[in-house]
């Protein structure tokens, strides 16, 4: 497809689960980017990558967080031992990232993920 | 890190008023203002966006203003309309994170017919 798909789009899982949310980012996009929006909230920082680069994780909110991109281009989040607070819409993105500046973002449509 | 605040978290406006929402950061090195809108239940999308070396942009009835000495920018949009009622975001790009985007909170618009 042309733009940003993620899956899946809708997961309910028990506290204490682990999930894993799958990005697949537009064709050509060097850098990626997860966010974060909890109901009512703004997009909070998860992680980012950019081409060959070591990904800025400086947003995960803990160590039961994770996420890869392999081979430049697909992305999962991992989400160790679910709580709660990990309810919330997970929103990827990818860019164009021309020499590491930022450019437009094209948004998937998020997985909406509710924990038990 | 950089940090992104936004003001206000709500706003409501007569059609046909201005409407002007502010952003400040805090990252003096931060280099691309971009501005995104998310209307109920999508995406959020782009709507303009500016560089540090220009000071304001101007879109038909958007407009972004940059202060870089006061590390803040806002959007200015003139002649609202309903179709205008969304969430927007304001967003900074420090330049020495290759590209990262750091978002405010959102201010959501009402458009009042």
């Amino acid at each position: 497809g042309a733009g940003v798909s993620q899956s899946p789009s809708n997961k309910v899982t028990e506290k204490g689960k682990d999930v894993e949310l799958r990005c697949d980012p537009i064709s050509g996009h060097t850098a990626l980017y997860w966010y974060r929006q909890s109901l009512g909230q703004g997009l909070e920082f998860l992680i980012y990558f950019q081409g060959n680069s070591a990904p800025d994780k400086s947003g995960l909110p803990s160590d039961r967080f994770s996420a890869e991109r392999t081979g430049g281009s697909v992305s999962t989040l991992t989400i160790q031992r679910t709580q709660q607070e990990d309810s919330a819409v997970y929103l990827c993105a990818s860019s164009f990232g021309l020499a590491g500046l930022a450019g437009e973002l094209f948004f998937g449509e998020g997985s909406r993920l509710t924990v038990l | 890190g950089e940090n992104v605040e936004q003001h206000p978290s709500t706003l409501s406006v007569q059609e046909g008023d201005s409407a002007v929402i502010k952003c400040t950061y805090s990252d003096s090195a931060s280099n691309y203002f971009p501005w995104y809108k998310q209307e109920l239940g999508k995406r959020p999308q782009l709507i303009i966006d500016i560089r540090s070396n220009v000071g304001e942009k101007k879109d038909q009835r958007i407009a972004v203003t940059l202060n870089k000495t006061a590390k803040h920018f806002s959007l200015h949009i003139t002649e609202t309309q309903p179709e205008d009622s969304a969430v927007y975001f304001c967003a900074a790009s420090p330049q020495g994170s290759q590209g990262n985007l750091i978002f405010g909170k959102g201010t959501k618009l009402s458009v009042k017919p």
